[in-house]
């Protein structure tokens, strides 16, 4: 399973568009990127999924450059209800399981 | 409401007890994942259930157990319960191999062990 690195944390203001960026060099041919957002005491809930270039859906954007060994989070015009903690996984399905890191801390301020 | 439903959602027992958390996945959904979440640990990853058969082991501790039954609910079982096994814990389910959707998680059961 890839190895993946994101920051820590991360601070941003309502309304400003948010980009968390996530390394994982040892990305493998058969691996998709998978995003998770969890809020406090609530299970992980999956944002968005992509394998190459770009993909966009009502929530996020996922941009994967042609090496794709980083991507990128991006959420338009985040609100307080985005502070989160927003995790960064790697893998293909056929491993039967997805290992989860530390995540970013997302806090939004007013 | 995910569609996975994990109970009981808090759970508070003495040390050296035994408890069961029951999760049912999603509607079609034929695998399951535990996960236990603590303060220091972060989410990590127990076991997988695929249409009843274990597919994969995390870090399980041997105390804890987990089973999928033909109607694919799955309960996991943990005894012999330390303080340290305080923690939420989590299920999710998926259409194994469908990368479409990736996994839906249930909002966890709280264990408290005093």
């Amino acid at each position: 399973l890839a190895k993946t690195t994101q920051p820590i944390s991360m601070d941003s203001y309502e309304g400003q568009e948010v980009n968390i960026t996530c390394s994982h060099n040892n990305i493998a041919t058969n691996d998709y990127i998978t995003w998770y957002q969890q809020f406090p005491s609530q299970g992980p809930r999956f944002i968005i999924q992509g394998y190459k270039t770009k993909v966009t859906n009502e929530v996020a954007s996922l941009f994967i450059p042609a090496d794709r060994k980083s991507s990128t989070l991006s959420l338009p015009r985040v609100s307080l209800s985005d502070t989160a903690v927003y995790y960064c996984l790697v893998g293909d399905y056929n491993t039967d399981k997805l290992i989860f890191g530390t995540g970013t801390r997302l806090q939004v301020f007013p | 409401d995910s569609g996975v439903t994990q109970t009981p959602k808090h759970l508070i027992t003495a040390t050296g007890q035994r408890v069961t958390l029951r999760c049912s996945p999603r509607s079609g959904d034929l695998s399951v994942y535990w996960y236990q979440q603590s303060l220091d640990q972060g989410l990590q990853f127990l076991i997988h259930y695929y249409n009843g058969e274990e597919r994969a082991k995390g870090n399980i501790l041997e105390r804890f157990s987990a089973q999928q039954f033909p109607d694919l609910h799955s309960e996991l079982n943990l005894s012999s319960l330390e303080l340290g096994d305080s923690a939420l814990y989590f299920c999710a389910s998926s259409v194994a191999r469908d990368r479409a959707y990736g996994y839906t998680f249930g909002s966890g059961t709280r264990l408290t062990v005093v």
